[in-house]
């Protein structure tokens, strides 16, 4: 059974490009969140997809926008990139009709902007 | 919104002594509240976590406790063991299924000295 995998590893833009970070969710789970994690903090919740719509967002500007496919994968798009925008991302997937609470993690994307 | 904080930064203690890890929330509607582990370049994975209806959890070498009066919960690791050493990260949620955003503390890096 694979964990959550996401895709690419590690990522280097520049200024003002834009990226998209793919995550396939573990198998059985159908909600995917996304988090951007800085250097030395604690991740940062972006947003949240269930049922290939958005049901939550954090303090993250539109340029950040993502998608839900019908196999739940995700995708986080993100536009304009500053360098500000260089930090580890992660996508965590869970089973929003269980009652079980535990968010799965993947290992992350690293997005370097130069 | 939440606010999580977490102290101390960085915490270091002899092999076999205990450390406690502590954390604050704002919003007195969180009621699930996970600790997560964080190695060096991997993912955060769940260690242990409890709802608002539990005042404890135990697991092995693990606790958590809960003051929902007070709005705090602590991290307690007994006979601390050199794989202890990492990042470890509370969070906070408000949702019945837990699966909502997750908003981390900062961190503590906990060193375990052979």
């Amino acid at each position: 059974d694979a964990g959550v995998t996401q895709s690419p590893t590690h990522l280097i833009k520049t200024r003002g490009q834009q990226v998209t970070l793919r995550c396939s969710p573990k198998s059985g789970h159908d909600t995917v969140s996304w988090y951007q994690q800085a250097l030395g903090q604690g991740p940062q919740f972006i947003f949240q997809y269930y049922e290939e719509e958005e049901r939550q967002r954090g303090n993250f500007p539109d340029r950040f926008s993502g998608h839900q496919f019908p196999n739940y994968s995700s995708e986080l798009n993100v536009n304009a990139l500053l360098l500000g925008d260089s930090a580890l991302y992660l996508c965590a997937s869970s089973l929003r009709t269980s009652g079980y609470n535990e968010q799965f993690f993947g290992p992350g994307t690293r997005l370097t902007v130069l | 919104g939440e606010n999580v904080e977490q102290h101390p930064s960085t915490l270091s203690v002899q092999e076999g002594d205990s450390a406690v890890i502590k954390c604050t929330y704002s919003d007195s509607a969180s009621n699930y509240f996970p600790w997560y582990k964080q190695e060096l370049g991997k993912r955060p994975q769940l260690i242990i976590d409890i709802r608002s209806n539990v005042g404890e959890k135990k697991d092995q070498r693990i606790a958590v406790t809960l003051n929902k009066t007070a709005k705090h919960f602590s991290l307690h690791i007994t006979e601390t063991q050199p794989e202890d050493s990492a990042v470890y990260f509370c969070a906070a949620s408000k949702s019945n299924f837990g699966n909502e955003k997750l908003t981390f503390g900062t961190g503590t890096r906990l060193t375990i000295i052979p």
